[in-house]
């Protein structure tokens, strides 16, 4: 079955560390998106990939790292510079850019900080 | 700037009945792609229907339409014989053709009651 899948679930993450949230897609979808929701908010863009090896910051970038070296992943970085990183966190893929071509998203992964 | 704003943060309907949840949106790029996504409890983000900017015919997907009025800048989603699983957040969302990703509302939560 074609999807998108996100790994962990739920993430702990301690006071100082980095933590990597994995996204991985077999749409064979050009693009890819990660994206924030705090309770009760609408979704909030970090980072954004049209091609592989290439990235945009989106609204909320500071603190998070992305790359980009195959087709199918996009992984994301909690870096320490995050002070406040508890929340949900979404990827989603599409064909190319979101205009006429819809973002499918994975099933997502709730980060808590100890 | 783009902006979208779902200003019913909450919205209840009896079983049966249709409802319409509001969305405006607010951009300056001629060419854009409308969407609604429903988010039940569990999280993740599930499409429901997508509206483009020179589309002459509102889009409709089963019991969901898109009441698009371009002049007035609004794109509401129309819910027909709403359902129990109907209850989730709404979410709005807005494609400008020139930028490449989504801009989300802040999301209506609609509950369904028997």
């Amino acid at each position: 079955d074609g999807g998108i899948t996100q790994s962990p679930k739920y993430l702990f993450r301690k006071e100082g560390q980095n933590v990597t949230l994995s996204c991985e897609q077999n749409l064979n979808h050009d693009a890819m998106y990660w994206y924030r929701q705090d309770p009760g908010q609408g979704l909030r863009l970090i980072y954004y990939s049209q091609i592989v090896n290439d990235f945009q910051k989106g609204d909320i970038a500071e603190g998070y790292s992305v790359s980009r070296e195959k087709k199918e992943s996009f992984p994301l970085t909690v870096t320490s510079a995050q002070k406040n990183p508890t929340a949900f966190y979404l990827c989603a893929s599409s064909r190319r850019g979101p205009q006429k071509e819809t973002q499918y998203f994975g099933p997502g992964t709730r980060l808590l900080v100890l | 700037a783009q902006k979208i704003t779902q200003t019913q943060p909450g919205m209840f309907v009896q079983e049966k009945e249709a409802v319409t949840l509001d969305c405006t949106y607010d951009t300056s790029d001629p060419s854009y792609g409308l969407f609604w996504y429903k988010q039940p409890s569990s999280g993740e983000m599930i499409f429901l229907i997508y509206q483009g900017s020179y589309d002459q015919q509102n889009a409709t997907e089963g019991r969901y339409s898109l009441n698009f009025q371009k002049a007035r800048k609004s794109a509401n989603l129309v819910i027909s014989a709403s359902q129990l699983g109907d209850s989730a957040m709404y979410f709005c969302a807005m494609s400008p053709s020139t930028l490449g990703r989504l801009y989300f509302g802040r999301g209506t939560q609609l509950t369904v009651w028997p």
